[in-house]
């Protein structure tokens, strides 16, 4: 069982450049999220999504796009990368928004806009 | 605006001594707590998840407690190992999940 896999795991951009950031879960999770995580500072959610065709803002949304056409992908997207978009990116997904289920986490996206 | 705050930032004991983790959120409204452990340039790996009607939860040498009336929640680590060295975050969950900046430990052999 794979759980959430994010690829790819370490990426380089100039200034400028766009890239998708990939994520998939295998666990039928509804709920699928993307957090940054800058040093020394928690994690911040940039875009939530709660199924399929569903999409929200979180705390950070900008310079960031997001789609879910699939309960098992959620890509993030950059358009025009800026060096403030220098961090580490998680994927989570989770069954439902409550009580009873925790957070799956993926390994991590490092990323640095040179 | 949910905030969560992790004191201390950092911690350094030797072997064998017990741990204590604590961490503050300022909305008691929450669904769940969860406590994850980060080892350097990796992932998050969940250790325990306390549903707001509960009081504590355990895991072999983990017990994290809740009280949401005063908005805490406790971590402790027994027997201090130096396997145990890693950033433990801390997340509440009420429409989202807000963390922590997280306490780093460091258990010295």
């Amino acid at each position: 069982n794979a759980g959430v896999t994010q690829t790819p795991k370490f990426r380089i951009l100039k200034i400028g450049q766009s890239m998708t950031l990939q994520c998939t879960q295998d666990m039928n999770h509804n709920y699928m999220y993307w957090y940054r995580q800058d040093p020394g500072m928690g994690l911040k959610l940039i875009y939530y999504s709660v199924g399929a065709g569903i999409t929200d803002k979180g705390e950070v949304p900008n310079g960031y796009n997001v789609s879910r056409s699939t309960t098992e992908d959620f890509p993030l997207r950059l358009e025009l990368a800026a060096p403030s978009q220098t961090s580490v990116y998680f994927c989570a997904s989770s069954a439902t928004g409550l009580a009873n289920y925790g957070y799956t986490f993926g390994s991590g996206t490092r990323l640095t806009v040179v | 605006k949910q905030e969560v705050t992790q004191i201390p930032a950092a911690l350094s004991v030797p072997e064998g001594e017990n741990l204590v983790l604590n961490c503050s959120f300022t909305d008691s409204a929450i669904y769940n707590l969860q406590w994850f452990r980060q080892d350097p340039g990796k992932g998050l790996t969940s250790l325990l998840l306390i549903q707001s009607s509960q009081r504590e939860q355990t895991s072999g040498r983990l017990n994290a407690s809740l009280d949401k009336s005063s908005g805490r929640s406790t971590l402790y680590i027994a027997a201090s190992q130096p396997g145990d060295s890693a950033t433990y975050l801390c997340a509440v969950h009420d429409y989202k999940l807000s963390f922590g900046a997280g306490t780093t430990v460091t258990v010295r052999a």
